[in-house]
């Protein structure tokens, strides 16, 4: 079954760098666009970018556009969000999900938290 | 950026009851690109709804949406306890961003 496992998540210093991963099985990655998908504590879901099936096109909230990179790995089934210059804002669980039909998630994976926090 | 704006912002229901969750977007979604997810409390959300209509895979019948334009539903004809949860409506289409609604919580009453 198709599965996706974030990973990376913890603390991170205002002003700092975050790096996060997430590793699917179950499916043919290299067919699928990858989204990452965030949600402060107790609030509503955010997307946050998107990377094409071969990584040939990327996008990004404006929130977070110019400091922050989605990429992939199709040979380790993996993409990959790196962001910079992290912000109390940026603090949330941080989804990675398959990206279906232009644009909606059929599947999900489990979060990793990210708390920017001195 | 197309503005999805749910209501109620909470619904008090019991079980065997209808429940009826609205998302009306700021801009007409093209294609009914509109999908509905489901998220309980510490879990990933879960797709139910996408074309505004089309049920994915797995989701029971009880779960239907509706819509096109700017006014989409989604309905669940007789609530039962796992459906009490938060809601979300979300729009997609051509070109990010992808934008979702603020959520609407199914509690029981």
């Amino acid at each position: 079954q198709v599965q996706l496992v974030e990973s990376g998540g913890g603390v991170v210093q205002p002003g700092g760098s975050l790096s996060l991963s997430c590793t699917a099985s179950g499916f043919t990655f290299s067919h699928y666009g990858m989204h990452w998908v965030r949600q402060a504590p107790g609030k509503g879901l955010e997307w946050v970018a998107f990377i094409r099936y071969d990584g040939s096109d990327k996008y990004y909230t404006d929130s977070v556009k110019g400091r922050s990179t989605i990429s992939r790995d199709n040979s380790k089934s993996t993409a990959y969000l790196q962001m910079n210059s992290v912000r109390a804002e940026d603090t949330a669980v941080y989804y990675c999900a398959r990206g279906v039909r232009a644009g909606n998630f059929d599947s999900w994976g489990q979060g990793t938290l990210v708390t920017v926090s001195s | 950026e197309i503005v999805l704006t749910q209501s109620p912002g909470t619904l008090s229901l019991s079980p065997g009851e209808r429940a009826t969750l609205s998302c009306r977007a700021s801009q007409s979604v093209g294609s009914s690109y509109l999908a509905w997810y489901q998220q309980k409390p510490g879990q990933a959300p879960r797709l139910l709804i996408y074309g505004a209509s089309s049920r994915a895979t797995g989701i029971p019948d009880r779960f239907s949406g509706s819509g096109s334009g700017t006014d989409f539903t989604l309905t669940i004809s007789r609530l039962e306890p796992e459906d009490f949860a938060v809601y979300y409506c979300q729009q997609y289409g051509r070109s990010p961003p992808f934008t979702f609604g603020g959520g609407t919580k199914v509690e029981s009453k």
